[in-house]
């Protein structure tokens, strides 16, 4: 069935590093990839999307792209601040069909 | 900012109770949706709901769940009778088309911690 994989956290890094948050997924056909992220105490908010092969997703300086070929959509970040520190959860969606396959989530933590 | 709104954030119940979650999706929306995470694992999609009638769910969402929009307004979750394994955090969406088409405008709300004694 449909599944999403992402990388085991929790992450903690410093102010002004590289993040890279790893997403693999497995489904049929041609889905729709999304990566959501949840700060304390709110909902999951839609952070970045790619909806076809080689897209590319970003937002708030994180990017991710869609590799048909490999079966990824890593999210990065070029320099982390402290706000960003949530949980980040990769997602797909199927061509048909309604809801939404979500990874376990990884925790961010930023140290200043 | 429309928001999605849950309540209660906390619940605690006895096994073998009902509870029911409350959500309040963003007005104009027409699909509505209910996924779980338990502690450490996945969030799961649960069920969907449109035209007052579920469209789809998952195998999670058997005979102890059901879903209900009793006005214009809320949209519920209710657990017949509460397991262990009942305890997770729930989630409720609402987007104003199918997710696949509208995802720009898919909500989530903040969740309802359930924990089942």
């Amino acid at each position: 069935g449909d599944s999403v994989t992402q990388m085991e956290g929790p992450v903690t890094l410093s102010e002004e590093a590289f993040l890279t948050i790893n997403c693999t997924y497995t489904a049929t056909g041609y889905p729709s990839l999304f990566w959501y992220v949840q700060y304390p105490g709110e909902g999951l908010q839609l952070l970045l999307k790619a909806t076809k092969a080689d897209d590319k997703g970003s937002n708030k300086g994180f990017e991710a792209t869609y590799r048909k070929e490999t079966t990824s959509f890593h999210l990065e970040k070029g320099s982390v601040q402290v706000s960003d520190s949530a949980v980040y959860f990769c997602a797909l969606v199927r061509e048909t069909g309604n809801q939404f396959y979500f990874g376990t989530g990884t925790s961010l933590t930023v140290i200043p | 900012e429309p928001e999605v709104t849950q309540t209660p954030s906390h619940q605690v119940t006895q096994m073998g109770q009902e509870v029911i979650l409350r959500c309040v999706p963003i007005s104009n929306h027409l699909y509505f949706y209910w996924y779980r995470q338990i502690l450490g694992q996945k969030v799961e999609f649960l069920v969907s709901f449109y035209n007052n009638e579920i469209s789809e769910k998952s195998e999670i969402f058997d005979d102890q769940f059901s879903v209900e929009r009793p006005d214009g307004s809320n949209f519920t979750l209710k657990i017949r009778s509460t397991k262990l394994e009942d305890s997770a955090m729930y989630f409720c969406a609402s987007t104003q088309g199918l997710a696949i088409l509208s995802t720009d405008t898919q909500y989530f709300g903040p969740g309802t911690r359930l924990t089942v004694l």
